[in-house]
């Protein structure tokens, strides 16, 4: 199985902040990889396919970065709304794999 | 726009069967993958299986021997099924659909996919 591992688990930040978020694999994977945004009571949200490609709807201040191993996700300037958990997921192969999460709190 | 529905018993008794069904509204169910993901309090998302809209399924290892999926086109629905249930089940169910992206040159077949509609999710407790 592929292992995601995300970065930091947990971070404390105010509006307008910028925050990047690292997950890495464990092997290549290529671009595969989605992020996805929990709020609390929430089913998660599709924010980015293919490493780097905004879901329609997404507000422009999310991007997705890398590659291969390494990859980020950035939120240029933080929003209220924006507080909340996110994961990444490997979808080079299966069983499907997704990181532990990382929570975004008020600073 | 498409919406996912989960239903099925809150409660379970540990050894008997969790039966989930997730119910299809505003668009197809053909033509897509379908998955069930499971999310224990306090933690991460597991994902648990696919169910193709033909009926084939690719369930993750670790659950291979208890859980099984079908899909009911004619109702818009799919199905999970969990034998021999655990506290370890305990968790919140998601269906969710499989969608199919392409990067560049979409002139190709979708070489991307992601969970891109999404269930409210259904609490499942195992408990005697």
């Amino acid at each position: 199985d592929i292992q995601m591992t995300q970065s930091p688990s947990s971070l404390s930040a105010s509006v307008g902040n910028r925050v990047t978020i690292t997950c890495r694999a464990n092997q290549n994977i290529r671009n595969y990889l989605n992020w996805y945004q929990q709020t609390p009571g929430k089913a998660p949200k599709l924010l980015i396919y293919a490493a780097t490609t905004l879901h329609s709807g997404v507000p422009s201040r999310f991007s997705g970065g890398g590659s291969g191993t390494d990859f980020t996700l950035t939120i240029s300037s933080l929003q209220p709304e924006d507080f909340a958990t996110y994961y990444c997921r490997q979808t080079y192969s299966t069983p499907v794999t997704f990181g532990g999460g990382t929570k975004v709190e008020v600073k | 726009q498409v919406q996912l529905q989960e239903s099925g018993p809150g409660l379970v008794k540990p050894s008997e069967t969790l039966s989930l069904t997730c119910t299809v509204s505003g668009g197809f169910i053909s033509s897509y993958y379908w998955t069930w993901i499971r999310q224990s309090p306090g933690r991460g998302l597991e994902w648990i299986g696919y169910i193709y809209y033909g009926g084939s399924t690719n369930i993750t290892p670790s659950l291979r021997s208890r859980a099984s999926m079908s899909i009911d086109t004619s109702k818009k629905q799919f199905s999970l099924i969990l034998s021999s249930v655990t506290a370890a089940d305990t968790a919140v169910y998601y269906c969710a659909r499989v969608g199919a992206y392409c990067t560049g040159d979409c002139s190709q077949p979708p070489d991307h996919d992601a969970f891109d509609i999404w269930g409210q999710g259904t609490m499942v407790t195992v408990s005697s």
